[in-house]
């Protein structure tokens, strides 16, 4: 089975801090991705990446940024974290071509 | 227009009933559609999966899909209060990320 894991369950951050959301999967998959889920709007696609060293954003890149170093490695890198942007952040990944996408257990940011 | 539309519910219905959940999505390139279901405080997982006009079974599950009338549902039978979660639809938009509407809620009383 595919396993994406998300290094942090609940994390707490203050307004201004670089906030680092990890994620690593284990079946070398080529793509990967971040969205973020909030109440009411569903899960909205922020960046994506379908390569080592490639990024696309997605619908909301604005106060993201992204790394992907290696192929099992998507880090999602909140530069100067805002109260908007409290919410439940979620990693995915999938094969190739192959759209069916496996979601990584999630990450609840508080930004205070 | 959102792309990816949804009834954002609580659909109720009784156990052993058939919900009926529906999805209707503005591209009509999309080639690719997916059900989602979703526990309280969980990851998404998938459940269904439709590339083709008509209906596709799986166990207590249908997917249709209308391509000229852009719309995607989900039929769940005999429902069971396990499936009380909230069931999201996702849509390809041709940029190799899923476009997702922002989910039914399901009540499955007993």
């Amino acid at each position: 089975d595919v396993k994406v894991t998300q290094s942090s369950r609940y994390l707490v951050k203050r307004t201004g801090e670089k906030v680092f959301l990890e994620c690593v999967q284990d079946m070398d998959h080529e793509n990967m991705f971040w969205y973020r889920q909030d109440p009411g709007l569903g899960l909205r696609l922020i960046y994506f990446s379908y390569d080592v060293k490639m990024k696309e954003k997605g619908d909301i890149p604005e106060g993201y940024s992204v790394s992907r170093e290696k192929k099992e490695r998507f880090s999602l890198i909140l530069e100067s974290a805002s109260t908007n942007q409290t919410s439940m952040y979620l990693c995915a990944s999938s094969g190739g071509d192959d759209e069916k996408l496996f979601f990584g257990s999630g990450t609840q940011l508080s930004v205070l | 227009q959102k792309e990816v539309e949804q009834n954002s519910g609580p659909l109720s219905v009784p156990e052993g009933a058939i919900a009926s959940l529906n999805c209707t999505y503005s591209d009509r390139g999309s080639q690719s559609f997916f059900w989602y279901r979703q526990y309280s405080g969980k990851s998404p997982e998938l459940i269904m999966f439709i590339y083709s006009n008509g209906d596709k079974e799986d166990g207590r599950f249908t997917a249709q899909l209308n391509k000229a009338s852009q719309y995607v549902s989900l039929l769940i039978r005999d429902s069971q209060p396990s499936d009380s979660a909230t069931y999201l639809c996702a849509v390809d938009t041709g940029r190799r990320a899923l476009t997702f509407g922002s989910g039914t809620r399901l009540q499955v009383q007993p």
